[in-house]
């Protein structure tokens, strides 16, 4: 896809296993923390978020985890599929009008 | 609901020439960012404008860069004289003022070539 680039991390997996993707952040005053998906040819899509208040945050097969002391944020997805194969960003908000900031992203690919 | 819709989806010019990019943003979203994907300096906040007021344009590059919101349903983003560094992603993206986070909705892009 268009956000590939040549110093982006890549995550292989096999299909069917857990994967786990990192990400470092700089704001501490950021109260939101997002996780973005963009397949090729694609704008990020939303798949979820946690406050800065929270350390954990559960959704379908994914689990978001928050370590303000670090400032790091990770995405889990549970039994990776095909489908999952893209690039994913961690992105934080802050600001009077809560505009987003994107970390750079992780090219993730299910291996079958 | 169509989404956050752009146009043109691939735009190649030739350096120098202007070229306009065109999102319509969700009915009753009130904010609408502009972002840029490069391969170098990944997804960077361009402007942004809140009920059709551009209010944060720091992120614009160059004076060649700039944008409008005449109404709530249309937004552009204008490159004159375009050069081939602007050569890009360019995604619009709209929100909702009563919704924080996941209430941004992107659109689908326009991939600029500039040659």
């Amino acid at each position: 896809g268009e956000s590939v680039g040549l110093h982006l991390p890549t995550l292989s997996v096999q299909e069917g296993d857990n994967s786990i993707i990192n990400c470092a952040y700089s704001n501490s005053a950021s109260d939101y923390f997002i996780w973005y998906k963009q397949e090729s040819g694609k704008g990020p899509q939303f798949i979820i978020d946690i406050r800065s208040n929270m350390d954990k945050r559960q959704g379908q097969r994914v689990t978001v985890l928050l370590n303000k002391t670090v400032k790091h944020l990770s995405l889990q997805i549970a039994a990776t599929q095909p489908g999952d194969s893209a690039v994913y960003f961690c992105a934080e908000i802050s600001g009077s009008a809560r505009q987003l900031t994107f970390g750079s992203g992780t090219q993730l690919t299910v291996l079958p | 609901d169509a989404g956050v819709i752009q146009s043109p989806r691939h735009e190649v010019t030739e350096m120098g020439q202007e070229v306009t990019l065109r999102c319509k943003p969700i009915s009753g979203h009130d904010y609408l960012f502009w972002y840029r994907q490069t391969m170098m300096r990944g997804l960077e906040l361009l402007i942004y404008f809140n009920n059709n007021v551009p209010i944060d344009d720091s992120g614009m590059p160059e004076d060649r860069f700039s944008a409008k919101m005449p109404n709530a349903s249309f937004s552009t983003l204008k490159i004159q004289p375009s050069e081939p560094r602007d050569s890009a992603v360019y995604f619009c993206a709209s929100r909702s003022g009563g919704r924080v986070s996941g209430g941004y909705t992107f659109g689908s892009g326009t991939r600029l070539t500039v040659v």
